[in-house]
């Protein structure tokens, strides 16, 4: 068990910039999350994976937003045209059939 | 729609003193109730989770947390804490119609252990 790791750990870009970030999960693990989380404030729920099925979409999850996981395996998380407002952690999750999350380190993107 | 609560942005405490980490969620049905510590430069971990069943809580490091459904409550504490607790505790709720996987958290408390 190596846990959940994304790549990069920090991101730094211009406004308008498109970004991408991945997550990869702990192997066997069938659900995957993602959250963004701001200074002071807890993670809040982005999308969510069952295998390769996104089943949940946040309304914070604007059309600049995508993600993807093919083969159930691991994620990546798309920002395209990036705002100022869209400078926070970007963290990932996965977990069994249960309700226990593991969360990566994060990313930690700032937009200039 | 839920939501969370935790009361106290900060709470500082000397070492070995008890400490209790107040939590409230509104929801309107059933929920599962979780905490996690995010220590500093590390992602968070499950300190302990309510699913169904006793109300009392035990989980990892000496933490417990009880679950009060007539005040919506779900309060975090520890008998004696230790310099190492030191951390950011976050309060979540999640609904199980839903497969409990849409997970609200609170905006955290700081836990603050000193010497």
């Amino acid at each position: 068990d190596t846990g959940v790791s994304q790549n990069p750990r920090h991101k730094i870009t211009k406004r308008g910039q498109n970004v991408t970030f991945r997550c990869d999960p702990i192997s066997e693990h069938n659900r995957l999350y993602w959250y963004r989380q701001t200074l002071g404030q807890g993670p809040e729920f982005l999308t969510y994976f069952q295998n390769e099925a996104q089943l949940e979409k946040s309304r914070l999850l604007s059309d600049r937003f995508s993600a993807e996981r093919p083969k159930g395996s691991f994620s990546t998380l798309e920002i395209q045209r990036t705002e100022q407002g869209d400078s926070a952690m970007y963290l990932c999750a996965s977990g069994l059939d249960g309700y226990e999350q593991y969360f990566g380190p994060g990313t930690r993107l700032t937009v200039t | 729609a839920q939501s969370v609560t935790q009361l106290d942005s900060q709470v500082p405490v000397f070492e070995e003193a008890p400490v209790e980490l107040r939590c409230n969620y509104s929801s309107s049905v059933s929920v599962y109730l979780f905490w996690y510590v995010q220590y500093p430069n590390q992602g968070l971990q499950l300190l302990l989770k309510y699913l169904s069943g006793s109300t009392l809580v035990k989980g990892i490091n000496g933490f417990e947390a009880e679950f009060n459904k007539s005040q919506t409550s779900f309060h975090l504490r520890k008998p004696s804490v230790h310099i190492s607790d030191t951390a950011e505790y976050f309060c979540a709720v999640s609904d199980p119609r839903t497969g409990g996987f849409k997970t609200i958290f609170g905006a955290g408390t700081r836990l603050f252990v000193k010497a």
